[in-house]
């Protein structure tokens, strides 16, 4: 069974980056399409981009300026940088696994981040 | 991108009923890529569908796809206490993949 754990700070000052890791078990990484998601709180959820096992990157060009998404296959896990956060990045962010066009059949259980002072 | 607009916004029955959702589309969605998720309160959202009919693996068959174009519908045949979640649709066909806003299924 595929699992999925996201990791990193819950806690953000504004102007500052988000990091993140997903670790991935149960299953390799050298496969499938890698993808962050958020949602901020009470709200609706927001694809952020992926990371192919081949290394290839797909942004949302909403965020393509600040995003950064890379993979370390010998750890078997992705990892999601958000630079230049404000408050509007406050969100719980998800990772997932993409098959097939990109749907997510996987899903970590998600890690909020506050952007505050 | 493509806009998906979900409707209703809240959609209120009783155990044993059935649901209709729409899932509504501002372009076409390309080779029917459309998927459906729920998503209970603290949880991350579960796929459901795929394909815009193709239930995901374990998923009960009540949870049923269907349509192409720029309309899509997700139908519960009986409602199951567990089936109260908020319900969103996403296309996969045009970058950058879009869900809808949701669509709750709350206890009348």
């Amino acid at each position: 069974q595929v699992q999925l754990r996201e990791s990193g700070p819950g806690l953000v000052k504004p102007s500052e980056t988000l990091s993140l890791t997903c670790i991935v078990s149960g299953g390799s990484i050298r496969s499938y399409y890698w993808s962050w998601i958020r949602q901020p709180p009470g709200k609706g959820l927001e694809w952020i981009g992926y990371i192919s096992y081949s290394g290839s990157t797909n942004y949302n060009p909403s965020l393509k300026s600040r995003v950064t998404i890379s993979l370390d296959t010998s750890k078997n896990q992705f990892a999601l940088k958000l630079s230049s956060v404000t408050a509007a990045d406050t969100a719980v962010y998800y990772c997932a696994r993409g098959l097939g066009g990109l749907f997510f059949d996987y899903w970590g259980q998600g890690t909020l981040v506050t952007v505050s002072s | 991108e493509i806009v998906l607009t979900q409707s209703p916004g809240t959609l209120s029955l009783s155990p044993g009923e059935r649901a209709t959702l729409s899932c509504r589309a501002s372009q076409s969605v390309s080779s029917t890529y459309l998927a459906w998720y729920q998503q209970k309160l603290g949880q991350a959202p579960r796929l459901l569908i795929y394909g815009a009919s193709s239930r995901a693996t374990g998923i009960p068959d009540r949870f049923s796809g269907s349509g192409s174009g720029t309309d899509f519908t997700l139908t519960i045949s009986r409602l199951e206490p567990e089936d109260f979640a908020v319900y969103y649709c996403q296309q996969y066909g045009s970058s950058p993949t879009t869900f809808g806003q949701g669509t709750k299924v709350e206890i009348k």
